[in-house]
């Protein structure tokens, strides 16, 4: 039962450098998450897609784009990458929006 | 004020201790409430998730809401080494329907110790 997929797993990065990360789920849910994990912080909502097709700012999307690819995937761009987006990034996906969510292991990413 | 708050803990038990994990927040239109479980360099976990008010038990778990106090607790029955990790409570308006997202507490470190 493979979930939610987000490759990779590390990158780090070069201030200005651009990125995307992916992200799959084998659930058939149709809705899908991005967010990032700073301590103290918490989990903060970067982007959404609610169904395939319709993608929507969150709490921080600044220096982030988002694509959904298809209803299995959703991935996250940092076009020019800066020291301040240094975290761990969550996908996640539900069945609809405001349903319990589940999610990928991360992605941990260091932009120097 | 966060809209759900949540101590971030440490909280420090020994080995068969009941543990008491607490949210409160300020939206009293929150209808469903989630609470995760998430391991070091993992995501988090569905433990489990409620409606309204009232107790909801699985297995060592009991989910407990309050709404009238809004205030959410997660109990934790004969503690474990394996449940030391973070838990984070979750809330939701409405389970369907566009727009309404989750609202997530940061989360609180429980570590139980032999």
């Amino acid at each position: 039962n493979a979930g939610v997929t987000q490759t990779p797993k590390f990158q780090v990065l070069k201030t200005g450098q651009s990125m995307t990360l992916q992200c799959a789920q084998d659930m058939n849910h149709n809705s899908m998450y991005w967010y990032r994990q700073d301590p103290g912080m918490g989990l903060r909502l970067i982007y959404y897609s609610a169904s395939e097709g319709t993608t929507d700012k969150g709490e921080v999307p600044n220096g982030y784009n988002v694509s959904r690819l298809n209803k299995r995937e959703f991935s996250l761009r940092l076009e020019s990458a800066a020291p301040s987006q240094t975290s761990v990034y969550f996908c996640a996906s539900s069945v609809g929006v405001g349903q319990p969510q589940h999610f990928g292991d991360g992605t941990r990413l260091s932009i120097l | 004020q966060k809209e759900v708050e949540q101590d971030p803990g440490p909280l420090s038990v020994p080995e068969g201790a009941i543990v008491s994990l607490n949210c409160t927040y300020s939206n009293s239109a929150f209808q469903y409430f989630m609470w995760y479980r998430q391991y070091s360099r993992k995501g988090p976990e569905l433990l489990m998730y409620t409606y309204s008010s009232g107790n909801k038990e699985d297995g060592r778990f009991t989910a407990q809401v309050d709404k009238s106090s809004k205030y959410i607790s997660l109990f934790i029955r004969d503690s474990q080494p394996s449940d030391s990790a973070t838990y984070l409570c979750a809330m939701s308006p409405i389970l369907t329907g566009g727009g309404n997202k989750l609202t997530f507490g940061t989360g609180t470190q429980l570590k139980v110790e032999l």
